[in-house]
């Protein structure tokens, strides 16, 4: 399985500013995807991250909010711009497994917009 | 809407019992399907994976796939206190979608 290293792993932010986080892989992938996973809920899919193009976003989710990088085949970072309270939330990056299916996670980003 | 359905719990089983989870999905094209551990404060870690129905065994742990039914279930055999987290069921569609997840909870 892919070894996902994601940073920061926790950061207590003012409201209106903007974080970004970052996810490295140890090997070459295609996929990378974004989540966040609000207190005791289960994962949103945020977007897809796919390297030479733009990000895919699921409903609710826009570009301007949640901008995507993706320069590489093993990088990607997600920002979270002019945060408020209701954005406080575990982020975590994905990748796809070997088997092209499956996801592996990074150790999650722990926000809090105070 | 493609959804992914499990009972939130908390599942309460002895020590050395069976523990089993089930989880349903929406969407007949699936064909992939997961089953995620996550303990508090963690990331999920993936821990089986099916693709064919039927059962797949690995170690204490057996998914079960129905197609047909649109079913996906994780055994727990010889339950353990560290097996006690939540379980995720996941269902790739041309992306994974996740369930709410089951809190699994084992009793000494």
């Amino acid at each position: 399985s892919a070894v996902i290293s994601q940073k920061p792993s926790r950061d207590i932010c003012q409201r209106g500013t903007s974080l970004t986080i970052q996810c490295q892989v140890d090997s070459q992938v295609t996929m990378m995807f974004w989540y966040r996973q609000q207190p005791g809920q289960s994962l949103t899919l945020i977007a897809t991250a796919n390297q030479g193009s733009e990000a895919t976003y699921e409903s609710g989710f826009v570009i301007d909010k949640f901008p995507i990088s993706r320069p590489n085949l093993t990088f990607s970072t997600l920002t979270v711009s002019n945060m408020s309270p209701e954005d406080s939330s575990i982020y975590l990056c994905s990748a796809e497994g070997q088997g092209g299916t499956e996801a592996f996670f990074g150790q999650g980003t722990r926000l809090t917009v105070v | 809407q493609k959804e992914v359905e499990q009972n939130s719990g908390p599942l309460s089983v002895p020590e050395g019992a069976i523990a089993s989870l089930n989880c349903t999905y929406s969407d007949r094209g699936s064909q992939s399907f997961f089953w995620y551990r996550q303990y508090s404060g963690k990331s999920p870690e993936l821990i089986m994976f099916i693709y064919s129905n039927g059962d797949k065994e690995d170690g204490r742990f057996t998914a079960q796939l129905n197609k047909a039914s649109q079913y996906v279930s994780l055994l727990i055999r010889d339950s353990q206190p560290s097996d006690s987290a939540t379980y995720l069921c996941a269902v790739n569609v041309d992306k994974i979608i996740f369930g709410k997840g089951t809190r699994l909870h084992i009793l000494p």
